[in-house]
């Protein structure tokens, strides 16, 4: 029942960039800033990207967000296996008066 | 150095009860709104419930509305979601997470730690 869609995978090869998008509407994404957390093969989820496009300290400059309109999206440059994870994009949803996953993409490292 | 720790998940029989907890430290409690966020087995995150820094202020998802409770205990730096009517689709691990400010809702809701989790199996 996730509000937010993300494609399911996203793959690339090391050194490649990747880009995940999340499509909303305008009571999320289109209205409030988005945020995407990491989660590590049986780890909890970790906060990577907030107010769309900054990174909290410590997160390598390589992942970088961008929102436009209803949607947003996630950039990882300089691909490498410890990227490999899970990633959730999310917002608050002022409709809902909740906040609101998207479906999440796994990354692959080929 | 911010630490959360989940405890009292278990196995639990539809319909029953459970009530988890969060023990925090490292930061500020009482200023710090506090989510819970479950994830079912291969599934991915949904957003369960908030409370406010003061805890005047709670937040809940649809699928848990009016069976969940969340509640804190600032003196105790304590955060407690209470499960009553408990159904098999409520089987996940439970997260607690902090948030980065006082408030639990709108625009800057964003969760900047995570504890571990803890894990809920509801079934007969």
């Amino acid at each position: 029942q996730s509000v937010l869609t993300q494609p399911p995978s996203a793959s690339g090869t090391p050194g490649q960039r990747v880009t995940i998008s999340c499509s909303g509407s305008n009571s999320n994404i289109g209205s409030n800033t988005v945020n995407w957390y990491q989660q590590l093969p049986g780890t909890a989820p970790k906060l990577l990207i907030y107010n769309s496009n900054q990174r909290p300290s410590g997160v390598p400059d390589r992942f970088s967000g961008s929102k436009s309109g209803t949607s947003a999206s996630l950039a990882i440059s300089g691909l490498q296996s410890d990227d490999e994870a899970d990633y959730y994009c999310a917002a608050w949803d002022d409709s809902l008066n909740g906040y609101v996953f998207g479906t999440g993409t796994k990354v692959t490292v080929l | 150095e911010v630490q959360l720790v989940e405890s009292g998940g278990g196995l639990v029989q539809p319909g029953g009860s459970l009530r988890l907890s969060c023990a925090a430290s490292g930061f500020s409690f009482s200023n710090s709104a506090m989510t819970w966020v479950r994830q079912a087995p291969g599934k991915g995150l949904e957003w369960v419930s908030a409370i406010s820094g003061g805890g005047s202020n709670t937040y809940y998802a649809g699928s848990v509305k009016g069976r969940f409770t969340v509640s804190r205990d600032n003196s105790k730096n304590t955060l407690f979601l209470q499960m009553n009517s408990l159904r098999a689709e409520d089987t996940a691990v439970y997260y607690c997470a902090k948030h980065s400010s006082y408030y639990g809702s709108g625009n800057y809701v964003r969760f900047d730690s995570w504890g571990q989790g803890t894990l809920v199996t509801v079934s007969s």
